[in-house]
């Protein structure tokens, strides 16, 4: 079956301007999870969601960040006005259950802003 | 603070040599532990999950461990290809967390 996918892949964005990138987790899972990449870091986590419910955001690194799963699977990242440093490889994964297992990950989104 | 922490960052060793990699965590009270391996430009994938009470786990030439007491765990590759290049990344989830903790992974290369 299908895996989790992102888009877009690639994204340029000046700095200020408001972007939104999109996960499609594995039809079925309940868990999503969004992390932030920088270049040889190992990822950091965002957020994560249980169906369309946001149980921890804590990773969030500001207020300009937003992420949203209204019907509990597409889900959201959204960040406003923009700043070099949010520059990064963004991962969504997700995993069947509401429990830690296994996570799926997608091929990520790379941000790069100027 | 619950961390993780790989060392060496990088690696070059020769095609078909074994190797280890080797991952170290801070507090033992650990859910369970996951060995990653991600390609450039890529997402990561998941190569073995051991959960907290198991000492071992195995997938063909990949062999992880884990010693909760000392907070380390390492992952075994035997008889090592060019394909086996790419970077490793070992992630815990602590009983007490609602999310996965990454180290910042060993970047792997063999030499053909």
């Amino acid at each position: 079956g299908a895996g989790v996918s992102q888009s877009p892949r690639y994204k340029v964005a000046k700095r200020g301007q408001d972007v939104a990138l999109r996960c499609d987790p594995i039809s079925g899972h309940v868990s999503l999870f969004w992390y932030q990449q920088a270049l040889g870091q190992g990822p950091e986590f965002l957020t994560y969601f249980q169906n369309e419910a946001q149980l921890d955001k804590s990773g969030l690194p500001s207020d300009r960040f937003f992420a949203e799963r209204p019907e509990g699977s597409v889900s959201t990242l959204k960040i406003q006005r923009t700043q070099q440093e949010d520059s990064a490889v963004y991962l969504c994964a997700s995993s069947p259950g509401p429990t830690q297992e296994t996570q799926y990950f997608g091929p990520g989104t790379r941000l790069l802003v100027l | 603070k619950q961390e993780v922490t790989q060392i060496p960052a990088a690696l070059s060793v020769p095609e078909g040599e074994n190797l280890v990699l080797n991952c170290s965590f801070t507090d033992s009270a650990i859910y369970n532990l996951q060995w990653f391996r991600q390609d450039p430009g890529k997402g990561l994938t998941s190569l073995l999950l051991i959960q907290s009470s198991q000492r071992e786990q195995t997938s063909g030439r990949l062999n992880a461990s884990l010693d909760k007491s000392s907070g380390r765990s390492t992952l075994y590759i035997a008889a090592s290809q060019p394909g086996d290049s790419a970077t490793y990344l070992c992630a815990v989830w602590w009983s007490s967390a609602s999310k996965i903790i990454f180290g910042s992974g060993t970047r792997l290369s063999i030499r053909p």
